[in-house]
Protein backbone atom coordinates (compact mmCIF):
# COMPACT_ATOMS: atom_id res chain seq x y z
CA UNK A 1 0.00 0.00 0.00
CA UNK A 2 2.87 2.66 -0.99
CA UNK A 3 1.41 5.85 -1.28
CA UNK A 4 4.31 6.80 -4.13
CA UNK A 5 6.22 4.38 -5.79
CA UNK A 6 8.86 4.35 -8.13
CA UNK A 7 10.62 2.42 -10.94
CA UNK A 8 13.03 1.03 -10.98
CA UNK A 9 15.10 2.07 -7.69
CA UNK A 10 18.05 1.59 -9.55
CA UNK A 11 19.29 2.42 -13.39
CA UNK A 12 22.66 2.07 -14.29
CA UNK A 13 22.80 2.48 -17.93
CA UNK A 14 25.54 3.57 -20.62
CA UNK A 15 26.06 7.01 -22.06
CA UNK A 16 23.82 7.63 -25.24
CA UNK A 17 21.09 5.39 -23.95
CA UNK A 18 17.20 6.19 -23.81
CA UNK A 19 15.74 5.46 -19.99
CA UNK A 20 12.60 5.74 -18.47
CA UNK A 21 11.47 6.09 -14.45
CA UNK A 22 7.86 5.23 -13.68
CA UNK A 23 5.80 6.62 -10.70
CA UNK A 24 2.54 6.03 -9.51
CA UNK A 25 0.65 7.33 -6.89
CA UNK A 26 -2.33 5.69 -5.04
CA UNK A 27 -3.12 9.02 -2.75
CA UNK A 28 -5.43 10.31 -5.12
CA UNK A 29 -3.73 13.53 -5.22
CA UNK A 30 -4.00 16.05 -8.14
CA UNK A 31 -0.49 17.30 -8.30
CA UNK A 32 2.88 15.34 -8.94
CA UNK A 33 6.19 16.13 -9.02
CA UNK A 34 9.84 15.02 -10.44
CA UNK A 35 12.62 16.53 -8.51
CA UNK A 36 16.53 15.84 -8.91
CA UNK A 37 18.78 15.48 -6.07
CA UNK A 38 22.53 15.61 -7.16
CA UNK A 39 25.55 14.72 -5.47
CA UNK A 40 25.20 17.38 -3.24
CA UNK A 41 21.95 16.40 -1.97
CA UNK A 42 20.37 19.45 -3.43
CA UNK A 43 17.20 19.05 -4.41
CA UNK A 44 15.34 21.01 -7.18
CA UNK A 45 12.36 20.72 -9.19
CA UNK A 46 11.98 19.67 -12.61
CA UNK A 47 8.44 19.35 -13.46
CA UNK A 48 5.28 20.02 -11.93
CA UNK A 49 2.01 18.63 -12.86
CA UNK A 50 -1.88 19.07 -12.60
CA UNK A 51 -4.48 16.61 -13.15
CA UNK A 52 -2.66 15.54 -16.29
CA UNK A 53 -1.22 18.55 -17.71
CA UNK A 54 2.17 20.24 -17.46
CA UNK A 55 2.40 23.36 -15.28
CA UNK A 56 5.89 23.46 -13.79
CA UNK A 57 8.70 23.25 -16.52
CA UNK A 58 11.75 24.37 -14.57
CA UNK A 59 15.27 24.89 -17.00
CA UNK A 60 15.58 21.20 -17.90
CA UNK A 61 17.13 19.79 -21.20
CA UNK A 62 14.55 18.90 -23.77
CA UNK A 63 15.94 15.36 -23.25
CA UNK A 64 13.59 14.99 -20.17
CA UNK A 65 10.59 14.69 -21.22
CA UNK A 66 7.49 13.95 -18.62
CA UNK A 67 4.67 11.95 -19.24
CA UNK A 68 1.37 12.26 -17.00
CA UNK A 69 -1.15 9.33 -18.85
CA UNK A 70 -3.88 9.91 -15.91
CA UNK A 71 -3.51 11.69 -12.80
CA UNK A 72 -2.12 8.45 -10.96
CA UNK A 73 0.79 8.30 -12.54
CA UNK A 74 4.31 10.46 -13.87
CA UNK A 75 6.59 9.04 -15.87
CA UNK A 76 9.81 10.52 -16.90
CA UNK A 77 11.88 9.77 -19.96
CA UNK A 78 15.46 10.32 -20.89
CA UNK A 79 16.90 10.18 -24.26
CA UNK A 80 20.27 10.25 -24.70
CA UNK A 81 21.49 10.51 -21.11
CA UNK A 82 25.08 11.65 -20.37
CA UNK A 83 26.94 11.65 -17.50
CA UNK A 84 25.42 14.76 -15.83
CA UNK A 85 22.45 12.94 -15.55
CA UNK A 86 23.69 10.61 -12.86
CA UNK A 87 21.44 11.58 -9.41
CA UNK A 88 18.56 10.24 -7.52
CA UNK A 89 15.30 11.26 -9.13
CA UNK A 90 12.25 11.91 -6.90
CA UNK A 91 8.32 11.70 -7.62
CA UNK A 92 6.06 13.52 -5.29
CA UNK A 93 2.92 14.16 -5.06
CA UNK A 94 0.11 16.67 -3.40
CA UNK A 95 -3.19 17.55 -3.01
CA UNK A 96 -3.40 20.86 -4.33
CA UNK A 97 -1.31 22.39 -6.69
CA UNK A 98 2.38 23.70 -4.90
CA UNK A 99 1.81 23.43 -1.32
CA UNK A 100 -1.66 24.55 -1.46
CA UNK A 101 -2.00 23.62 2.78
CA UNK A 102 -0.97 20.17 2.12
CA UNK A 103 3.05 18.55 2.40
CA UNK A 104 3.94 16.75 -0.74
CA UNK A 105 4.45 12.78 -0.18
CA UNK A 106 7.57 11.55 -2.07
CA UNK A 107 8.63 8.28 -3.73
CA UNK A 108 11.67 6.23 -1.90
CA UNK A 109 13.95 7.82 -5.78
CA UNK A 110 15.59 6.35 -8.32
CA UNK A 111 19.21 6.18 -8.35
CA UNK A 112 20.47 6.72 -12.10
CA UNK A 113 24.04 6.30 -12.84
CA UNK A 114 25.64 6.88 -15.75
CA UNK A 115 28.73 5.32 -16.90
CA UNK B 1 10.26 33.57 -5.75
CA UNK B 2 10.77 31.53 -2.13
CA UNK B 3 13.81 30.46 -0.71
CA UNK B 4 15.19 28.68 1.78
CA UNK B 5 19.02 28.68 3.81
CA UNK B 6 20.39 26.01 5.91
CA UNK B 7 23.19 27.54 7.00
CA UNK B 8 24.77 24.18 8.54
CA UNK B 9 26.10 22.10 6.51
CA UNK B 10 26.76 18.99 8.81
CA UNK B 11 26.25 19.03 12.83
CA UNK B 12 27.21 16.25 14.71
CA UNK B 13 25.66 16.12 17.89
CA UNK B 14 26.35 13.67 20.83
CA UNK B 15 23.37 10.91 21.44
CA UNK B 16 21.36 12.55 24.23
CA UNK B 17 21.81 15.94 23.57
CA UNK B 18 19.85 18.30 22.42
CA UNK B 19 19.48 19.91 18.94
CA UNK B 20 18.48 22.77 16.82
CA UNK B 21 18.98 22.73 13.12
CA UNK B 22 18.59 26.27 11.70
CA UNK B 23 16.48 27.35 8.44
CA UNK B 24 15.76 30.54 7.14
CA UNK B 25 13.68 31.45 4.24
CA UNK B 26 12.68 34.43 1.58
CA UNK B 27 9.25 34.81 0.96
CA UNK B 28 7.15 38.07 0.84
CA UNK B 29 3.70 36.60 2.20
CA UNK B 30 2.97 33.84 4.88
CA UNK B 31 4.94 30.88 3.92
CA UNK B 32 4.09 27.33 4.36
CA UNK B 33 6.91 25.51 6.07
CA UNK B 34 7.76 22.17 6.12
CA UNK B 35 10.77 20.15 7.47
CA UNK B 36 11.74 16.63 6.12
CA UNK B 37 14.32 13.90 7.19
CA UNK B 38 15.76 11.83 4.50
CA UNK B 39 17.53 8.63 5.73
CA UNK B 40 20.28 6.95 3.73
CA UNK B 41 19.11 5.66 0.47
CA UNK B 42 15.54 6.50 1.53
CA UNK B 43 12.97 9.27 0.27
CA UNK B 44 11.70 12.18 2.26
CA UNK B 45 9.88 11.75 5.23
CA UNK B 46 7.81 14.91 6.44
CA UNK B 47 8.62 15.74 10.45
CA UNK B 48 6.28 18.16 10.55
CA UNK B 49 4.73 21.28 8.97
CA UNK B 50 3.57 25.33 9.73
CA UNK B 51 0.40 26.98 7.65
CA UNK B 52 -0.83 28.69 10.52
CA UNK B 53 -1.70 29.32 13.84
CA UNK B 54 0.60 28.44 17.02
CA UNK B 55 4.49 29.28 16.00
CA UNK B 56 5.01 25.82 17.48
CA UNK B 57 4.52 23.22 15.93
CA UNK B 58 4.94 19.71 17.52
CA UNK B 59 5.87 16.89 14.42
CA UNK B 60 7.13 13.14 13.92
CA UNK B 61 9.75 11.32 16.46
CA UNK B 62 9.96 14.27 19.22
CA UNK B 63 10.83 16.68 17.10
CA UNK B 64 9.46 20.10 17.01
CA UNK B 65 9.74 23.28 14.91
CA UNK B 66 8.92 27.14 15.89
CA UNK B 67 8.39 29.99 12.74
CA UNK B 68 9.47 33.16 14.08
CA UNK B 69 8.49 35.91 11.37
CA UNK B 70 10.53 38.87 12.80
CA UNK B 71 13.77 36.28 12.20
CA UNK B 72 12.23 34.52 8.88
CA UNK B 73 13.38 31.46 10.43
CA UNK B 74 11.70 27.66 11.28
CA UNK B 75 14.37 26.06 13.17
CA UNK B 76 13.92 22.42 13.52
CA UNK B 77 14.81 21.25 17.67
CA UNK B 78 14.74 17.89 19.69
CA UNK B 79 15.46 17.90 23.14
CA UNK B 80 17.30 14.54 23.31
CA UNK B 81 18.57 12.87 20.06
CA UNK B 82 19.14 9.43 19.34
CA UNK B 83 21.63 7.46 17.11
CA UNK B 84 18.68 6.89 14.53
CA UNK B 85 18.21 10.16 14.44
CA UNK B 86 21.26 10.34 12.15
CA UNK B 87 20.11 11.93 8.77
CA UNK B 88 19.71 14.30 6.14
CA UNK B 89 17.73 17.18 7.26
CA UNK B 90 15.51 19.63 4.72
CA UNK B 91 13.38 22.29 5.39
CA UNK B 92 10.96 23.53 2.58
CA UNK B 93 8.85 26.37 1.93
CA UNK B 94 5.83 26.32 -0.18
CA UNK B 95 3.53 29.49 -1.61
CA UNK B 96 -0.10 30.07 -2.02
CA UNK B 97 0.17 30.08 -5.62
CA UNK B 98 0.91 26.96 -7.61
CA UNK B 99 4.64 26.45 -7.37
CA UNK B 100 6.43 23.16 -5.95
CA UNK B 101 8.12 22.96 -2.54
CA UNK B 102 11.44 24.63 -2.70
CA UNK B 103 14.10 22.87 -0.62
CA UNK B 104 16.98 24.04 1.20
CA UNK B 105 20.18 22.57 0.59
CA UNK B 106 19.93 20.35 3.55
CA UNK B 107 21.95 19.71 6.56
CA UNK B 108 23.39 16.08 8.09
CA UNK B 109 23.58 15.24 11.70
CA UNK B 110 25.90 12.87 12.38
CA UNK B 111 25.01 11.53 16.25
CA UNK B 112 28.25 10.10 18.20
CA UNK B 113 27.91 7.98 21.27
Amino acid sequence: DTAVSQTPKYLVTQMGNDKSIKCEQNLGHDTMYWYKQDSKKFLKIMFSYNNKELIINETVPNRFSPKSPDKAHLNLHINSLELGDSAVYFCASSQGQGAANTEAFFGQGTRLTVV
Amino acid sequence: AQSVTQPDIHITVSEGASLELRCNYSYGATPYLFWYVQSPGQGLQLLLKYFSGDTLVQGIKGFEAEFKRSQSSFNLRKPSVHWSDAAEYFCAVGALRNTPLVFGKGTRLSVIA
